[in-house]
């Protein structure tokens, strides 16, 4: 994949409500697909991870996410969230380079308690 | 687990300096990455490295140059810094080969620089 879209840069819910974070990626052959998180103050970590197999994919902290590959899409998700979820999410799939990574602009998450 | 750490967190220089960012990684990956974070931007990839003494530019090389002569260390080189370098700079490595899930990177800590 050679760009990587976000559909919002900000969102803000409360405690308890359901999330969904857009992702579309060009196609570029390999679907290797990631979901990485930005808690405020710390370093890039991440969340989840997609390669083959069941396009329901689980990661750290209840979230989840589902490729649709006649969609390019990898949508993030989670059904209730926390206060503690308040983070910077970026997208990423393979970039032009090799071994390298496309990463979407990201979208901010407030969670209000 | 695998460590990926900076030299600073943050940094303050002058225009005109020339600045030396380094980056160290302790699980013997062969590919390593530098980022520039900005926001409404994301994540831009400047320069990366697949081995010892290879570098590749990103997608935005302009200004910064590269230096990888240990397996485990990649500094990222800002000739004559300019404020609009000022920037939060991101380190990365990925493993190659078995063990590895393809594309997956390990990201360090962070540089803040700023650029008077």
């Amino acid at each position: 994949a050679q760009s990587v879209s976000q559909h919002n840069h900000h969102v803000i819910l409360s405690e308890a409500a359901s999330l969904e974070l857009g992702c579309n990626y060009s196609y570029g052959g390999t679907v290797n697909l990631f979901w990485y998180v930005q808690y405020p103050g710390q370093h890039l970590q991440l969340l989840l991870k997609y390669f083959s197999g069941d396009p329901l994919v689980k990661g750290i902290k209840g979230f989840e996410a589902e490729f649709i590959k006649s969609k390019f899409s990898f949508n993030l998700r989670k059904p209730s969230v926390q206060w503690s979820d308040t983070a910077e999410y970026f997208c990423a799939a393979p970039g032009s380079g090799y071994s390298t990574l496309t990463f979407g602009k990201g979208t901010m998450l407030l969670v209000s308690p | 687990d695998v460590k990926v750490t900076q030299s600073s967190r943050y940094l303050v220089k002058r225009t005109g300096e020339k600045v030396f960012l380094e980056c160290v990684q302790d699980m013997d990956h062969e590919n390593m990455f530098w980022y520039r974070q900005d926001p409404g931007l994301g994540l831009r990839l400047i320069y990366f490295s697949y081995d010892v003494k290879m570098k590749e530019k990103g997608d935005i090389p302009e200004g910064y140059s590269v230096s990888r002569e240990k397996k485990e260390r990649f500094s990222l080189i800002l000739e004559s810094a300019s404020t609009n370098q000022t920037s939060m700079y991101l380190c990365a490595s990925s493993l190659i080969g078995e063990g590895s899930f393809p594309y997956e990177q390990y990201f360090g800590p962070g540089t803040r620089l700023t650029v008077t």
